[in-house]
């Protein structure tokens, strides 16, 4: 069935310094790797996401690669900012009928 | 542009009462709808999927129910609240274009 295992489940860094969020998925035929940000009490906004035929991709301070061959992929997060402290989640279509299944999600603390 | 709503964004209710949480959609035809609860400290779990009026598909097992009277509509109801149905609750809809989900604001269920 379908499964992503994202870790770690929390994350304190001191601002400026760059955070790593890694997940990896069971099902090969997944071709669409989003990943979401979820502020406090908000419902989670997608940041960033990577299609199968690249292995990575680049957003100002945010980048996100993919290894099809090992199913993992991961969130990077440059020059850290107390804004960018929240929950990030990642996912991947499960396909059939639409449906994207979500990482446990990562609690990211910027420390001013 | 799209826009998702929810309402009611809070909730308390006592144990045993019923529940009906009300998502819309602007500004898209024919769109797949989600909902999700998101336990304190958790991630989301996808409870239900809709492809159409109508047409819902339950994901995991529980006294809840959906359903879809109206293009882009979506309606979250229990007969009778547990204390185990206390979380956040997200709808979203899925674009087509590119898989991305949109979320709505979410409403806060506590029950009692």
């Amino acid at each position: 069935g379908e499964n992503v295992e994202q870790h770690p489940s929390t994350l304190s860094v001191q601002e400026g310094d760059s955070a790593v969020i890694k997940c990896t998925y069971s099902d090969s035929a997944s071709n669409y790797f989003p990943w979401y940000k979820q502020e406090l009490g908000k419902g989670p906004q997608l940041i960033i996401d990577i299609r199968s035929n690249v292995g990575e991709k680049k957003d100002q301070r945010i980048a996100v690669t993919l290894n099809k061959t090992a199913k993992h992929f991961s969130l990077h997060i440059t020059e850290t900012q107390p804004e960018d402290s929240a929950v990030y989640f990642c996912a991947y279509d499960s396909g059939g009928y639409q449906k994207v299944t979500f990482g446990i999600g990562t609690k990211l603390q910027v420390i001013p | 542009s799209q826009t998702i709503h929810q309402w009611p964004a809070t909730l308390v209710q006592p144990v045993g009462s019923p529940l009906s949480l009300e998502c819309t959609v602007e500004g898209t035809s024919n769109p797949n709808l989600y909902w999700y609860r998101q336990a304190a400290g958790r991630g989301l779990q996808l409870l239900f999927y809709s492809v159409g009026i109508g047409q819902i598909s339950s994901e995991v097992p529980q006294n809840l129910s959906a359903s879809r009277p109206q293009d882009r509509q979506f309606i979250l109801s229990s007969k009778k609240l547990l204390l185990s149905d206390s979380g956040f609750y997200l709808c979203a809809w899925l674009s087509s274009d590119n898989n991305e989900q949109f979320f709505g604001p979410g409403t806060r269920l506590t029950v009692l």
